[in-house]
């Protein structure tokens, strides 16, 4: 049981550049969340999706889009990268019972240049 | 707006010992509390969750208490081992959101 699956685990992007960070989860949950991890500040949600085919924006969406094509799959691009996008990227999915667990990715280290 | 505090931001205690990490939260409204810990270069992994109705919840040497009027949570460790060393993390679930708020964390390092 692979959980939940994030990819790549290191990226470093000039300024400018472009990229999107795959997520994947096996355990059919509905909601699934991107979160975004920076020194003394805890997490900051960026976008969530609480069912296929529907995003909401979070706490810091600006410079960020995200897709849900399906109910396994929640994708988050940075269109222009910048350096204050320099961070640790969390993916989630909420499920369990009463749907209150919440299980997390790996993390994916992202440095902008 | 929520915000959620946990201090301190980093404990050292020797082995064996007892120790209380807190969390306090601005917004009493909360539907659950959840505590996560996260090691080194690895993702969160959820410990205990806390429903508001709930006043405490166990789990081995690891006990959560809430009390929401006053806006704080406890997680209480016993007899603290080496491999308790990581940042634990607590996030509140308000009412009308699936959101989770999370503190900053407490970075615990339990000497040998």
């Amino acid at each position: 049981n692979a959980g939940v699956t994030q990819t790549p685990k290191f990226q470093v992007l000039k300024t400018g550049q472009s990229m999107t960070l795959q997520c994947a989860q096996d355990m059919n949950h509905n909601s699934m969340y991107w979160y975004r991890q920076d020194p003394g500040m805890g997490l900051r949600l960026i976008y969530y999706s609480a069912s296929e085919g529907t995003t909401d924006k979070g706490e810091v969406p600006n410079g960020y889009n995200v897709s849900r094509l399906n109910k396994r799959e929640f994708s988050l691009r940075l269109e222009s990268a910048a350096p204050s996008q320099t961070s640790v990227y969390f993916c989630a999915s909420r499920g369990g019972m009463a749907g209150n667990t919440i299980y997390f990715g790996e993390g994916s280290w992202l440095t902008v240049v | 707006k929520q915000e959620v505090t946990q201090i301190p931001a980093a404990l050292s205690v020797p082995e064996g010992e007892n120790l209380v990490l807190n969390c306090s939260f601005t917004d009493s409204a909360i539907y659950n509390l959840q505590w996560f810990r996260q090691d080194p270069g690895k993702g969160l992994t959820s410990l205990l969750l806390i429903q508001s109705s709930q006043r405490e919840q166990t789990s081995g040497r690891l006990n959560a208490s809430l009390d929401k009027s006053s806006g704080r949570s406890t997680l209480y460790i016993a007899a603290s081992q080496p491999g308790d060393s990581a940042t634990y993390l607590c996030a509140v679930r308000m009412d009308s959101s699936y959101k989770l708020i999370f503190g900053s964390g407490t970075r615990l390092l339990v000497r040998p």
